[in-house]
């Protein structure tokens, strides 16, 4: 049990489209999800919480009009990086946490992405 | 103060030795303290959780937890070349939804 899928695991895009990152709790239900960025050789950093059905809430020094984050669903949070530009690039992951299962969070397998 | 703290490593271990990967918290609230492991490219797989004092065992892997010294360690019995990884201690404080995350200890076993 306690697994979090992620879509796609990796995407290249041209500076300054947007893309979109999907993650999904598959079988349970996640009450809240949490977005972190890692870049090679470095630790995780938490982008942002977000709870089902109420606005996400961003750590400090992260742009929310940059990573639009969408929690519509107990089980589907998605993260938007618009007008991504190569600094941009890095590896997303999500991870998911039920209170059924207490303070754990599962983390998804990540999204690679890479704008040129 | 940092919240969470591990040395980077590498740990080297041969084969069939015991690893002892170490953290140290700073908030004495903290209640729920878990070890992840993070192959090179990959994203973290939970390994072990431990919420009380003493230890927790699953398999080749023992957590142990001490909250009057803020200390969190995992042992790693008859240490393979598949556990070569970083190890990342993570601790939730009270009153947090969040898990604060070391910067992780990388692990070598050697064949």
């Amino acid at each position: 049990g306690a697994v979090v899928s992620q879509h796609p695991s990796r995407v290249i895009c041209k500076s300054g489209t947007s893309v979109k990152i999907e993650c999904r709790s598959l079988d349970f239900q996640a009450t809240t999800m949490f977005w972190y960025r890692q870049f090679p050789k470095q630790s995780l950093m938490l982008m942002a919480t977000s709870n089902e059905g109420s606005k996400a809430t961003y750590e400090q020094g992260v742009e929310k009009d940059k990573f639009l984050i969408n929690h519509a669903s107990l089980t589907l949070s998605t993260l938007t990086v618009t007008s991504a530009h190569p600094e941009d690039s890095s590896f997303y992951i999500c991870s998911a946490r039920s209170l059924a299962q207490g303070d754990e969070q599962f983390f998804g397998p990540g999204t690679r992405l890479t704008v040129l | 103060q940092k919240e969470v703290e591990q040395n980077s490593g590498p740990l080297s271990v041969p084969e069939g030795a015991i690893a002892s990967l170490n953290c140290t918290y700073s908030d004495r609230g903290s209640q729920s303290f878990f070890w992840y492991r993070q192959y090179s490219g990959k994203s973290p797989e939970l390994i072990m959780s431990i919420y009380s004092n003493g230890d927790q065992e699953d398999g080749r892997f023992t957590a142990q937890l001490n909250k009057a010294s803020q200390y969190v360690s995992l042992l790693i019995r008859d240490s393979q070349p598949s556990d070569s990884a970083t190890y990342l201690c993570a601790v939730n404080r009270r009153g947090y939804s969040t898990l604060t995350f070391g910067k992780g200890t990388m692990l070598l076993v050697s064949p």
